[in-house]
């Protein structure tokens, strides 16, 4: 099945600053998802976005499927985005269940 | 409308004992999916249940591990003899799959603690 790698593993930050996240994939993909995990556990769905460039607010993202990779940016950091950020993918081409990557934990100082 | 909800949201345990967890899924989603977070090992894919179809079994760890879906809704995951190792945040999400779509919104997980 598919390998998902992310960098960078942690991230501090001051408020206000901007981060970039990166999710790399050992296949092609498809189905992929940007998740946030807030400190109570809940997963969030920030993004759906096999491929192409979606913004929401002060987050976007870029999924390039040719090469296999796909990231997330969080301009004008605030402590609200503290978490973990998970991206996803379906283990294989006729999977349905996702194959996670460890995922980026990132401290927002405020 | 409502998302995909748990119960309970914390369960404690003996070693040895059977435990349920329940997972309701979001109304009209077809897909519904368990996975396990537990440190160490991240999110882990356990079972995977679409419509009537025979569920995708392929991610239990062990026998000890079992879910079932009645009515095409609500699932429960159970754990026969539980064991130290079980300890982790069971995590249920479900998804209306479409051809080249599949979107999944998760619960808010049962943490499981087995003393």
């Amino acid at each position: 099945g598919i390998q998902v790698e992310q960098s960078p593993p942690d991230l501090i930050l001051q408020e206000g600053a901007n981060s970039t996240l990166r999710c790399n994939f050992s296949d092609s993909v498809n189905n992929l998802q940007w998740f946030h995990q807030n400190p109570w556990g809940q997963l969030i769905n920030l993004f759906y976005i096999p491929s192409g460039t979606k913004q929401n607010g002060r987050l976007s993202a870029t999924t390039v499927a040719t090469e296999r990779y796909s990231l997330l940016y969080i301009s004008s950091s605030q402590t609200t985005d503290s978490g973990v950020y998970f991206c996803a993918s379906p283990s294989s081409g006729s999977a349905r269940q996702l194959t996670f990557g460890s995922g980026t934990q990132l401290t927002v100082l405020p | 409308g409502a998302g995909v909800s748990q119960s309970p949201s914390n369960k404690v345990t003996e070693k040895g004992k059977d435990v349920e967890l329940r997972c309701d899924p979001i109304s009209g989603h077809t897909a519904l999916y368990w996975y396990r977070q537990s440190l160490g090992q991240g999110l882990e894919f356990l079972i995977y249940f679409q419509g009537n179809s025979a569920p995708d079994k392929s991610g239990l760890p062990s026998d000890r591990f079992s879910a079932e879906r009645t009515g095409g809704s609500v699932s429960t995951l159970t754990i026969q003899r539980t064991q130290q190792e079980d300890s982790a945040v069971y995590l249920c999400a479900s998804s209306l799959p479409r051809r080249d779509k599949n979107i999944q919104y998760f619960g808010a997980g049962t943490r499981l603690s087995v003393l």
